[in-house]
């Protein structure tokens, strides 16, 4: 099926440093989300993106967080300043209108913050 | 915003029967109603989903079940296997022109005994 790949998939970061996730997502899907799941809980959303702009975010996506995609290369996710409890695993995941909305998920990348 | 309810938290059955989880959403605006199958490790995978416009769906040994009266929603896997072992969320969604933020259920935690 439908492939979302996410580099790096584990992260250590000292807490204070900015970390930028990357997320290249199905070729020819328009809208990309991340979101942010605890160990053992639910995945959570943050934020959705489509067409250069962030469309909605939740509170869980704060004044440190910040998305972009320049010029049809990765989705990125940059924390900056980490904080210790932005220790999650972070998926990103994409879906197209002629899809039917359905969402294929990355396999996630595991920051650890310390 | 949306809630999920999940039900329940684990699901302990023997090879060959039926395992059946409950969601209930709150947004009658919801109206895309998928399931994923998560691994250790892993991506969540999408397993099957249904949409507003049909009260049952089903694909692969998998059935699922929509009440809009009742807000509430169904997973049945027929005949489980030892593969069937994992977590499964169910999420609800009210797609718009922001693309489609999926709100997850808590997670079941199934087991297939031998």
């Amino acid at each position: 099926g439908p492939k979302v790949l996410q580099i790096p998939s584990h992260q250590i970061i000292d807490m204070g440093q900015m970390v930028t996730l990357n997320c290249d997502p199905v070729s020819n899907h328009l809208y990309f989300y991340w979101y942010k799941q605890i160990l053992g809980q639910q995945m959570e959303f943050l934020v959705n993106f489509y067409n250069g702009k962030v469309m909605e975010k939740s509170k869980l996506f704060k004044d440190q967080f910040s998305v972009e995609r320049p010029d049809g290369s990765y989705f990125t996710l940059k924390i900056q300043p980490t904080a210790l409890e932005d220790s999650a695993v972070y998926f990103c995941a994409s879906s197209s209108p002629l899809g039917g909305y359905e969402q294929y998920f990355g396999p996630g990348t595991r920051l650890t913050v310390l | 915003g949306e809630q999920v309810e999940q039900l329940p938290s684990i699901l302990r059955v023997q090879e060959g029967s039926s395992a059946s989880i409950n969601c209930t959403y709150e947004n009658s605006a919801s109206n895309y109603f998928p399931w994923y199958k998560q691994e250790p490790g892993e991506n969540p995978k999408l397993i099957i989903d249904i949409r507003s416009n049909m009260e049952r769906k089903q694909t692969q040994g998998l059935i699922v079940l929509l009440d809009k009266k009742a807000k509430r929603f169904s997973l049945h896997i027929t005949d489980t296997q030892p593969g069937d072992s994992a977590m499964y969320f169910c999420a609800a969604s009210a797609p718009n022109s922001a693309g489609n933020k999926l709100t997850f259920g808590i997670g079941t935690r199934v087991l297939v005994r031998p």
